[in-house]
């Protein structure tokens, strides 16, 4: 079975750029497989911030951005600030109707 | 606005069943595919169900096929999840999402906040 893979977690300090990454156990992420990424504080619900690749759901400041980079989905930061710090999921599209989460990188921002 | 609110959670025992609600606004509700997504405590988040637009199409995790039955009526503007042989592992906070597309493809762009499964005798 294919598994998602992201970083489990990754820092940043304040106003920096920082890219996370979503990867398959085996294979290489493309557009077709249509990687989106949520952020996710404690006890709230995941809010999307760029689904489709690159595409920025409503709202989301475009120091958010979405990619691929290499063979992987990619979501860059740039500009961090304080409440930027969160879990952060990819997903992606495997086929026949079925999405896999990613297993989440805790971003710190220090 | 588009908003999704979730109801329907609960207490239940093991091999129990219990049926998940999510009422839709503000968009056309038969123009996008619907997931559910669900997180265990501490645990990260896990796609359990998508049906499409038109409801012809319905999918599932492995951890669920089976036991769980998504289904929409348009007429209620309504989504829903029919789970039963509840487990103890199905233990967790359960999200209703918009898709952003027709299909279960473009991910999920709009989250309800989410109502609370507990498995347990």
């Amino acid at each position: 079975q294919t598994v998602v893979t992201q970083e489990p977690s990754f820092s940043v300090s304040p106003g920096g750029t920082v890219t996370l990454t979503c990867g398959l156990s085996s294979g290489s992420v493309s557009t077709s497989y249509y990687p989106s990424w949520y952020q996710q504080t404690p006890g709230q619900a995941p809010r999307t911030l760029i689904y489709s690749t690159g595409t920025r759901s409503f709202g989301v400041p475009d120091r958010f951005s979405g990619s691929i980079l290499g063979n992987k989905a990619a979501l860059t930061i740039t500009g961090a600030q304080a409440d930027d710090e969160s879990d952060y999921y990819c997903v992606l599209y495997m086929g026949s109707g079925i999405s896999v989460f990613g297993g989440g990188t805790k971003l710190t921002v220090l | 606005e588009v908003q999704l609110l979730e109801s329907g959670g609960g207490l239940v025992q093991p091999g129990g069943s219990l049926r998940l609600s999510c009422a839709a606004s503000g968009f056309t509700f038969t123009s996008y595919a619907m997931s559910w997504v669900r997180q265990a405590p501490g645990k990260g988040l896990e796609w359990v169900s998508g049906i499409s637009g038109s409801g012809d199409g319905t999918y599932y995790a492995d951890s669920v096929k089976g036991r769980f039955a998504i289904s929409r009526d348009i007429s209620k503007n309504t989504l829903y999840l029919q789970m039963n042989s509840l487990r103890a592992e199905d233990t967790a906070v359960y999200y209703c999402a918009k898709v952003a597309g027709y299909h279960n493809d473009y991910g999920m762009d709009v989250w309800g906040q989410g109502t609370t499964v507990i498995v347990s005798s």
